[in-house]
């Protein structure tokens, strides 16, 4: 069974859609995150929830908007999609002590490539 | 704020031989290092973390890291490498408390040579 997964694979559309992102985690985690890898591989960490709570928001455009109908599932919606967003979304997911920091281990799931046209 | 450093962005290096991948962080608190592994057309997998007590760290696939507190550095090493670590390399940390937030490093390329 796959711990985290992510759907669609590839998203391929054009400037100023709108399109979403799933995600799915079967781990049993609280925390949830989304990633964005770029054209050069850096990974930067755009947003995270914890048991549905929005815990971490990098300086991201409001254009993204996550939301977690559980805590085992974080959607990313992405609205008026702009060149510059192409890139690998990546979800994540960790069981994160309630003391904060983060010594567990993070699942990644397999990527989104968004590719906008 | 951390930060983190990977000097080298590719490492090509021939099969059996030993290699090491850098990774120098930035921290004005304590933290915990990982080595995460990205193989093509894939998700980060753990390889190895740092957490605390002995500063040397193994990964079931034959890597091992060190800790070194002064030198603020966290290098992955292979005494001997195969094909199938031809793989993209991330060093992240992490604070101790207070946040869950992994900062990574650019990553490394290494690309193993037959």
């Amino acid at each position: 069974d796959t711990a985290v997964s992510q759907t669609p694979k590839y998203l391929v559309t054009q400037m100023g859609n709108d399109k979403s992102i799933k995600c799915e985690q079967n781990l049993g985690h609280d925390t949830m995150y989304w990633y964005k890898q770029d054209s050069k591989k850096f990974l930067k960490i755009m947003f995270s929830y914890n048991n549905k709570e929005l815990i971490i928001n990098e300086t991201v455009p409001n254009r993204f908007s996550p939301k977690s109908p559980d805590k085992a599932h974080l959607n990313l919606h992405i609205n008026s999609l702009e060149l510059g967003d192409s890139a690998v979304y990546f979800c994540a997911s960790s069981q994160v002590r309630s003391s904060g920091g983060s010594t567990d281990t993070q699942y990644f799931g397999p990527g989104t490539r968004l590719t906008v046209l | 704020a951390q930060s983190v450093t990977q000097l080298d962005s590719q490492v090509p290096v021939f099969e059996e031989a030993p290699v090491e991948l850098r990774c120098n962080y930035s921290s004005s608190v304590s933290v915990y290092l990982f080595w995460y592994v990205q193989y093509p057309n894939q998700g980060l997998q753990l390889l190895l973390k740092y957490l605390s007590g002995s500063t040397l760290v193994e990964s079931i696939n034959g890597f091992e890291a060190e800790f070194n507190k002064s030198q603020t550095s966290f290098h992955l090493r292979k005494p001997s490498v195969h094909i199938s670590d031809t793989a993209e390399y991330f060093c992240a940390v992490s604070r101790t408390s207070g946040t869950y937030k992994y900062i990574f490093g650019t990553g490394t390329r290494l690309k193993v040579l037959a």
